[in-house]
């Protein structure tokens, strides 16, 4: 069956640093990839979209790679700071336009 | 631009009760989703609506769960009876079109089972 991974353990780093969160996923071949920030009590909000034919994509802070040999997305914040602190979870589209997200990693980032 | 709207934000109920919860997408939005997110869980898709047509109800405990979208405007998921299992935050989100990617989420709704 189509399983994602995330790292389960929370993510704990310095100020300044930047994060790496890894999203593994099996069983399928998404045509795309994307990534959603979600605080306590509150919806997830999309951050970033990469197509299967994209390897690298950049939106300020943030940089997602996609590997479809390894079939792994990493996501990338750079120069972190204490807003960043959340929970990212990871959303490979499967065929027939269905997004499925995975568990999700908490981020902490401390000043 | 409004985002999507849901009520209510809370609800207690004792198990073997109904709850329903309505969702108001975004204007223009054609494609409408309800997640269920249990804590420390990702979003999981319960059904997946194209205007007022049914995309996808593959994980959408029929037995319990039902959701309609009228005028493929609004949408309604309705629980009855409820289970401790149901004990969850139920979020709408919504796409401009089904293979554009990105979803709308609202603010979700909490419901606590006892």
């Amino acid at each position: 069956s189509q399983k994602i991974e995330q790292n389960s353990e929370a993510l704990n780093i310095q100020e300044g640093k930047t994060a790496t969160l890894t999203c593994n996923y099996t069983n399928y071949s998404p045509a795309y990839l994307q990534w959603y920030r979600q605080d306590p009590g509150r919806g997830p909000v999309f951050l970033l979209l990469i197509r299967e034919n994209e390897k690298e994509k950049r939106k300020e802070r943030l940089k997602v790679t996609f590997d479809t040999t390894l079939k792994q997305s990493l996501f990338h914040i750079t120069a972190s700071q204490p807003a960043d602190s959340a929970t990212y979870l990871c959303a490979p589209h499967t065929g027939g336009f269905k997004t499925i997200f995975g568990a999700g990693t908490r981020l902490f980032v401390k000043a | 631009e409004a985002g999507v709207a849901q009520s209510p934000r809370y609800k207690i109920i004792e198990k073997r009760q109904s709850v329903a919860f309505w969702c108001n997408p975004i204007s223009g939005h054609a494609t409408l989703y309800w997640y269920q997110q249990i804590l420390g869980q990702g979003p999981k898709l319960l059904i997946q609506f194209q205007n007022n047509g049914v995309v996808d109800d593959s994980q959408l405990p029929k037995d319990r769960f039902s959701a309609e979208r009228l005028k493929g405007v609004d949408s309604t998921l309705k629980i009855q009876p409820a289970k401790l299992e149901d004990s969850a935050v139920y979020l709408c989100a919504s796409s401009y079109r089904v293979d554009t990617g990105e979803l709308f989420f609202g603010e979700g709704s909490r419901l606590t089972v006892l």
